[in-house]
């Protein structure tokens, strides 16, 4: 069974600039998360989609962070404009069921790492 | 909405068993606690789950005691391979919601 599928694995750029990060999830799974990873933390909620609705996402920063998810299939985060403090490892998952508290296992990809300079 | 604290590290010599435990108030009585390997350039990577008593796989064994404020995810034999971090996952319950929270997580460093 393929796994969660993230691209770019990395990117550069410079502040201001804008990024777009892909995901498509594990086939068949209902529920897709983007996390934020800063170095040495623990990973951060920003968004979770249930089929193409929004579920939450009260920890993603709306005045420059995007992320919709068409189709109820795959997903794009975008960030506009960049700033230092977005460099971070931006992750995707899934999971086949709606709700993670009660079991249903979430799945990540390897991750999107972006540095802001 | 409450945390989760776990070591922030832990080192262990091969072969020897692992503790590692997370503390979390305010789950519900239902709610999973999923526990996860990070490795350098990896995303986590999921190695058990459960929601009371006792849970083992071929690679860990998951406790829960009654009260469900802590769970301890216990690796046995761990080898060089085991260096990782490892966090919790557990929703922890506000007023009509949740939030996926990840612990900060335990850097476990195997030594020879």
């Amino acid at each position: 069974e393929a796994g969660v599928a993230q691209s770019p694995r990395y990117k550069i750029i410079e502040k201001r600039q804008s990024v777009a990060f892909w995901c498509n999830p594990i086939s068949g799974h209902a529920t897709l998360y983007w996390y934020q990873q800063i170095l040495g933390q623990g990973p951060k909620l920003l968004i979770q989609f249930q089929n193409n609705g929004v579920v939450d996402d009260s920890q993603l920063p709306k005045d420059r962070f995007s992320a919709e998810r068409l189709k109820g299939v795959d997903s794009t985060l975008k960030i506009q404009p960049a700033k230092l403090e977005d460099s971070a490892v931006y992750l995707c998952a899934s999971s086949l069921g709606t709700d993670a508290a009660l079991g249903n296992t979430i799945y990540f990809g390897e991750g999107s790492w972006l540095t802001v300079v | 909405l409450a945390k989760t604290t776990q070591p922030i590290s832990m080192d262990s010599y091969e072969g020897q068993e692992v503790n590692i435990t997370c503390s979390h108030n305010n789950i519900a009585t239902n709610d999973y606690i999923t526990w996860y390997q990070q490795f350098p350039s990896q995303g986590p990577r999921f190695i058990i789950q459960g929601y009371k008593t006792k849970v083992t796989n071929e690679v860990a064994s998951l406790f829960i005691p009654a009260d469900r404020k802590s769970s301890t995810l216990s690796l046995p034999r761990v080898s060089l391979s085991d260096t990782a971090v490892y966090y919790c996952l557990v929703a922890l319950r506000g007023a009509g919601s949740y939030q996926l929270t990840f612990g900060k997580g335990t850097k476990l460093s195997v030594i020879p």
